[in-house]
């Protein structure tokens, strides 16, 4: 099967910067996703990186590195509505998401 | 715009009993998907649809099964529901299987009893 790693929780400060790791072991690789899910609200897609290298949308961030198998997402200038699960994917040989268990981030006063 | 429309919102269910979980996208996406998210697990794929008129099985099928008449609509059938599928239900779509994004539907809360 797929493994895919992530920590399970983060607290960081408001204004503060968290980085939010992810690595994977899976059968073929076509793509990485971060996804952020509110609690009891469907996922969201955040980023997508595909190839190595560094991929910003304004506060958020997504590095991959194939070579490695990893992949980080960086939120900047924490808010206090980045309080969610943030969830890294996987697209495999198959096309198929596999989806890491996710890490919940609270942002604190 | 709609997007990906889920029904019920919720339901609990007597083990036993039968129930189709509802999915409906309007964006003319060819492929859909149903995932189960359980506390620790993460999202694991249940069945996909890659385009209407075919069906294939994901990382745990047994207990569900689908079926994709047309493009819109994707329905998840427990057959025979037992306490393990008490779980939140997502249903997925993208425009194809192989490179776009897959985007999420509000979910369905099962509770089997």
């Amino acid at each position: 099967g797929q493994n895919i790693d992530q920590p399970t929780e983060m607290t960081a400060t408001e204004g503060a910067i968290v980085q939010i790791n992810c690595t994977y072991q899976t059968s073929g690789f076509n793509g990485l996703f971060w996804y952020q899910q509110h609690a009891g609200e469907a996922p969201t897609f955040l980023s997508y990186n595909v190839l190595d290298g560094l991929e910003e949308k304004g506060r958020f961030s997504s590095f991959l590195s194939r070579s490695k198998g990893y992949s980080y997402l960086l939120l900047k200038e924490l808010q206090m509505k980045d309080s969610a699960s943030y969830l890294c994917a996987v697209r495999d040989g198959d096309y198929k998401l596999s989806f890491g268990a996710g890490t919940t981030v609270t942002v604190r006063a | 715009t709609a997007g990906i429309t889920q029904a019920p919102t919720s339901q609990i269910l007597a083990a036993g009993r039968s129930m189709t979980l509802r999915c409906t996208q309007d964006m003319r996406h060819n492929a859909m998907y149903w995932y189960r998210q359980d506390l620790g697990l993460g999202l694991r794929l249940i069945h996909y649809s890659n385009t209407a008129g075919t069906t294939g099985k994901g990382e745990v099928p047994d207990g569900y099964s689908v079926s994709r008449a047309n493009t819109d609509d994707f329905p998840l059938t427990l057959a025979s529901a037992v306490p393990s599928q008490t779980s939140v239900y997502f249903c997925a779509s993208s425009v194809d299987a192989e490179t776009d994004t897959q985007y999420f539907g509000p979910g369905t809360r099962l509770t089997v009893l």
